[in-house]
């Protein structure tokens, strides 16, 4: 079955880093791209990035541009998000979620982990 | 693209019938996505290209709409729909979600 299983997630003071990954199993990894949503305590679903299959091609929302990049590891069936210049805004929980196959039509987000909590605090 | 969802709450009891709309800012033709979440939970992806529902999803569910406007409907609501649903936007990145509607016991 599916699985994606976030990790990676604490408590960091504002101004530093944080790398979080997301092992994914139970699928051909290589073959869909990959998405970050996060959602702060209490609010909603934002969406944060996503990479292609291949990554060559990434997207990310205007709120994390030039701060956060994302990657994959085909050859571990892991993604990853590096998180630089953390605000207190950017407190959420994290999820990796399953995109569409190659470029296929995109029908949603249809496998996501349980989340990763970060906290950035001082 | 920006989302607006309507109502933002709703108190509805078992059995009736809901009704959650979704605008969005220009036309997204029929990329749309809605999803349920329940507290603590992951989200659940309920329809995808605005009406197909996704498998294993009962077909109380159901979606419509092309272009701006879009409507999620639960046919006969039931205990465990109680959560909050979210649109989608598929169309083009950012592929940003709408705030919301969170549907609870009257």
């Amino acid at each position: 079955q599916v699985q994606l299983v976030e990790s990676g997630g604490g408590v960091v003071q504002p101004g530093r880093s944080l790398r979080l990954s997301c092992e994914a199993s139970g699928f051909t990894f290589s073959t869909y791209a990959l998405h970050w949503v996060r959602q702060a305590p209490g609010k909603g679903l934002e969406w944060v990035a996503v990479i292609s299959y291949d990554g060559f091609n990434k997207y990310y929302a205007d709120s994390v541009k030039g701060r956060f990049t994302i990657s994959r590891d085909n050859s571990k069936n892991t993604l990853y998000l590096q998180m630089n210049s953390l605000r207190a805004e950017d407190t959420a929980v994290y999820y990796c979620a399953r995109g569409r196959e190659y470029t296929g039509y995109d029908y949603g987000l249809d496998y996501w982990g349980q989340g990763t909590l970060v906290t950035v605090s001082s | 693209i920006q989302l607006t969802q309507s109502p933002s709450s709703l108190s509805a009891s078992v059995g009736d019938r809901v009704t959650i709309t979704c605008r969005a800012s220009q036309g997204i033709g029929s990329y749309l996505a809605w999803y349920q979440q329940k507290p603590g939970k992951a989200p659940k992806l309920l329809i995808y290209a605005a009406s197909t529902l996704q498998s294993g999803v009962p077909s109380r569910f159901s979606g419509s709409g092309s272009g701006t406007d879009f409507t999620l409907t639960i046919g006969s609501l039931q205990p465990e729909d109680f959560a909050t649903y979210y649109c989608q936007q598929l169309n083009s990145y950012p592929q940003g979600f709408g705030p919301g509607t969170k549907v609870d016991i009257k």
